[in-house]
This record gives structure tokens, C-alpha cells and sequence, in this order.
């Protein structure tokens, strides 16, 4: 059964730093992984996907990477900034599967 | 841009009570997914339909069920709502050819007292 783990659980960071997120999945066999923001009391909007042949996915100060092999993936963001102060989910998808599998989330915190 | 709608924000209901969420999707998506969040639970699938009249079970269907008569929205019911049914209530929705696209609605915030 795929389990998904984000550590840690919460971060706080001053603004400007450079952070990386964590996601851990059990089961290797993996379709696509998937990272989401979620502001407080909001729905979730995606970040990045990445496909299960790819490496890593970019958009702006944001770089995810899949390593399939020891399952896991990272989710880096550059010169964070307050507005970047959200919870962040990883979600995976297994191939031949309808279910998406959802990690419990990193909450970040970027004081000005 | 897809729009995901749920027609309550917050919600505060009595435990034994019939609960109804509604969700409406305006982007003639096939698939639509009902989630709850718990704090450090993730987000745990309820029930799936891919079309309408069809509905699959997810992870914790008991205490639920859906109800999908339109292609653009699909029903969550709690026949009879309890305490340990207080959660935050995500509904998604995706088209059939890209089944992992999915866009989600802005949450229901559900109290059973």
C-alpha cells in the first residue's frame, strides 16, 4: 500500500533563504508525483507535475525532483518570500491506479 | 480557468443530522473526487465518480454517500452525521484524458456538534 511522508511537518524561515521540502513515497511505482499549495482554509492548486519518466520540473523559483529509485522527491524554492507561506502537499499517483495518495503536508512559514 | 465551486464555506451541523455538500464544476470534467482533510492525515479520498450515475469508493467511504445525477455536479451525503465526521471537505474534479490534473474547490468547513 503506497504511503506518502513530508518531513518535516512545519518549517519557519527568514525571508530570502533557499529551502527544500521532502517527500517520501513506500512503492516506487509511481505514474506521476504531483506538488500542491494549499493557503489556509483554501483548496489546493498545483505547483508542479512530474511524470514518472522525468527527473525534475521547474517553474519560476520553484525546482521539483523524482528519484524514483529511493523514493523520494524534493521540492526546492529559491529566495523564499512571506508570500510563499503556505502548507505544501506532495501527491502521487500509482500506475494502473484511479487513487491519488496524498502526503499530511510541510507547513512553511517565511517572516519577513 | 476551471472553477471548482462547493456551495458552503463553513458549515455547522447537529450529530444524527442529513448533510448535504454540493460541488459544481464548469470545465465538462468526466471525473470527480470527493476528499476530507484531517491535520496530519493528508487528504483521504471519500468516493470517485467517472460519470454520471457512476461512483467508485475510495479509502473511507463509511458513514457517506455521493450522488452524481449531472455530469457538473456531484453530491456528498452523510446520512446521519457524526462528531468524528467534523472535517474540512475537498471536492475535485478532472477530465478523463487527464486524469491527474485535477483542480480542486475551495473546502467546506464542516462542524458536527
Amino acid at each position: 500500500k503506497q504511503e506518502v511522508t513530508q518531513i518535516p511537518a512545519a518549517l519557519s524561515v527568514p525571508e530570502g533563504e533557499n529551502l527544500v521540502l521532502n517527500c517520501s513515497f513506500t512503492d516506487s511505482a509511481i505514474y506521476n508525483l504531483q506538488w500542491f499549495r494549499q493557503d489556509p482554509g483554501k483548496g489546493l492548486t498545483s505547483l508542479l507535475l512530474i511524470q514518472s519518466s522525468q527527473r525534475e520540473q521547474t517553474s519560476g523559483r520553484l525546482n521539483a525532483s523524482l528519484d524514483k529509485s529511493s523514493g523520494r522527491s524534493t521540492l526546492y524554492i529559491a529566495a523564499s518570500q512571506p508570500g510563499d507561506s503556505a502548507t505544501y502537499l506532495c501527491a502521487v499517483l500509482n500506475t494502473g491506479g484511479f487513487k491519488t495518495i496524498f502526503g499530511a503536508g510541510t507547513r512553511l512559514f517565511v517572516k519577513a | 480557468d476551471v472553477k471548482v465551486t462547493q456551495s458552503s464555506r463553513y458549515l455547522v451541523k447537529r450529530t444524527g443530522e442529513k448533510v448535504f455538500l454540493e460541488c459544481v464544476q464548469d470545465m465538462d470534467h468526466e471525473n470527480m473526487f470527493w476528499y476530507r482533510q484531517d491535520p496530519g492525515l493528508g487528504l483521504r479520498l471519500i468516493y470517485f465518480s467517472y460519470d454520471v450515475k457512476m461512483k467508485e469508493k475510495g479509502d473511507i467511504p463509511e458513514g457517506y454517500s455521493v450522488s452524481r445525477e449531472k455530469k457538473e455536479r456531484f453530491s456528498l451525503i452523510l446520512e446521519s452525521a457524526s462528531t468524528n465526521q467534523t472535517s474540512m471537505y475537498l471536492c475535485a474534479s478532472s477530465s478523463r484524458t487527464a486524469y491527474h490534473e485535477q483542480y480542486f474547490g475551495p473546502g467546506t468547513r464542516l462542524t458536527v456538534t
